[in-house]
């Protein structure tokens, strides 16, 4: 099974629906993140969450919410979708101990929003 | 600001040359530089490490440098085959308390058979 899954996979929605993104690891990682990525301009930081008790805003915030309901589980949601939330949205985890903070990635989910 | 630059160009090779992405920063001091592999509709996946005080990490046949002068970073494939075909993304992260990695918008390989 996949350490980092997401879900769903591909959602189609409508301007002004409310949208949730799920974001499930069994790495036993604390750190967690979500990112959007669109053509040409790479991937971009939403919120991140250290661990359960810690959320941060990342650079593009706006229009977004999280909520970290455990270790292993950190949700994004839309509260009010618009069309230039059209993207690939990755969740990702990691563990510094190492020294590093290198990222483990989900499958990413294709949100449309017409 | 800080900023990292990537070819936006993809890069077309032929099978079994040496495939030179290139990934530049500005207004940074990294403690160290990430590659990461990306395929089409997937997310990235962890390729190599490079610290600040290394000038060059190998892995198979995969090699990263990493020049802190002229803060730039070079990821080389030997060898290349056409199952190296993929977007390539650097990452720099500072070493300070807080979240700092920072992505590039990543270069696309094609490796022609």
């Amino acid at each position: 099974d996949a350490d980092v899954t997401q879900t769903p996979r591909n959602r189609i929605t409508k301007t002004g629906k409310r949208i949730m993104l799920e974001c499930s690891q069994t790495k036993g990682h604390d750190r967690m993140y979500w990112y959007r990525q669109d053509p040409g301009l790479g991937l971009r930081l939403i919120y991140y969450s250290f661990d359960v008790k810690d959320i941060n805003k990342g650079e593009i915030s706006d229009g977004y919410s999280v909520s970290r309901q455990a270790q292993a589980k950190f949700s994004l949601s839309l509260e009010s979708a618009i069309p230039n939330q059209t993207a690939l949205y990755f969740c990702a985890t990691s563990d510094p101990g190492l020294g590093r903070d290198t990222q483990y990635f989900g499958p990413g989910t294709r949100l449309t929003v017409l | 600001s800080q900023k990292i630059e990537q070819n936006s160009e993809a890069l077309n090779i032929q099978e079994g040359k040496t495939a030179t992405l290139t990934c530049n920063y500005t207004n940074y001091s990294p403690a160290y530089l990430q590659w990461y592999r990306q395929d089409p509709g997937r997310g990235p996946v962890f390729l190599l490490l490079i610290r600040e005080n290394e000038k060059e990490k190998r892995k198979e046949r995969l090699k990263v440098t990493f020049d802190t002068t002229l803060k730039q970073s070079l990821f080389h494939i030997t060898a290349s085959q056409p199952a190296d075909s993929a977007t390539y993304l650097c990452a720099l992260d500072r070493d300070t308390g807080g979240f700092k990695t920072i992505f590039g918008a990543g270069t696309r390989l094609f490796v022609k058979a």
